[in-house]
């Protein structure tokens, strides 16, 4: 069956430190990849998607993810943090072809520390 | 335009009682999906709508099902509800099958609990 795991399950950082969150997959097929913000209190947001092309892609609030394929590997990275930046973050597959479904990671706690 | 909204916000239920749990998607979205999110096992996919059908269908038993209606919009039903199913339910909406390529827009959720 397809999974998703993010390995980081709580990242505690100082602001204007670099972040990066991993997340593999385990399907071997064309897949379309995610990653999902929660912020406190609020609802799911997407932060940016990867269907075909470039494997760097670039989200909102300054963050970005590479596609590895030959990794099966999406990587949410931002180079300097900030303390708003406090939130739970879901890595998502979908498996083209497979109808809207998302398969979610278990999640990222991180909190950014002023 | 309006984002993806569901209702109600909260729930209370008591074990046994049923529940349905309605989500609005965006306007012209018609795909609606549902998620189940817990602090155990996170976020999983309950089933999925397009045009009234249900075309795909998380591991939940039978006491979960949904529909949708000709406007888009779908409910979620949960019968003989136990403790476990205190969740928050998430419904997201999606304009294009077979493929996201929009993405997915998801509602604030429904927090139900069961005591």
């Amino acid at each position: 069956a397809q999974s998703v795991s993010q390995h980081n399950h709580h990242v505690i950082l100082s602001e204007a430190a670099s972040l990066e969150l991993g997340c593999n997959y385990s399907y071997g097929g064309t897949v379309n990849l995610f990653w999902y913000v929660q912020y406190p209190g609020q609802h799911l947001q997407l932060l940016l998607k990867y269907f075909s092309g470039d494997p760097l892609v670039k989200g909102i609030k300054g963050f970005e993810a590479e596609f590895i394929k030959s990794k099966f590997s999406f990587n949410l990275r931002k180079p300097s943090v900030q303390w708003s930046d406090t939130a739970e973050y879901f890595c998502a597959v979908e498996l083209t072809g497979g109808g809207n479904k998302l398969t979610f990671g278990t999640g990222t706690q991180l909190k950014v520390e002023l | 335009k309006a984002g993806v909204t569901q209702t109600p916000r909260y729930l209370i239920k008591t074990r046994g009682q049923q529940v349905t749990l309605s989500c609005s998607p965006i306007s012209g979205h018609r795909s609606v999906s549902w998620y189940q999110q817990t602090p155990g096992q996170g976020l999983q996919f309950l089933f999925e709508y397009f045009s009234e059908t249900q075309r795909n269908k998380g591991n939940f038993p039978g006491r979960f099902s949904g529909r949708q209606f000709s406007n888009s919009r779908s409910e979620m039903n949960v019968s003989t509800l136990e403790l476990g199913d205190s969740a928050l339910y998430l419904c997201a909406s999606s304009l294009a099958p077979p493929q996201s390529n929009y993405g997915y827009t998801f509602g604030s959720g429904t927090r139900l609990t069961v005591v």
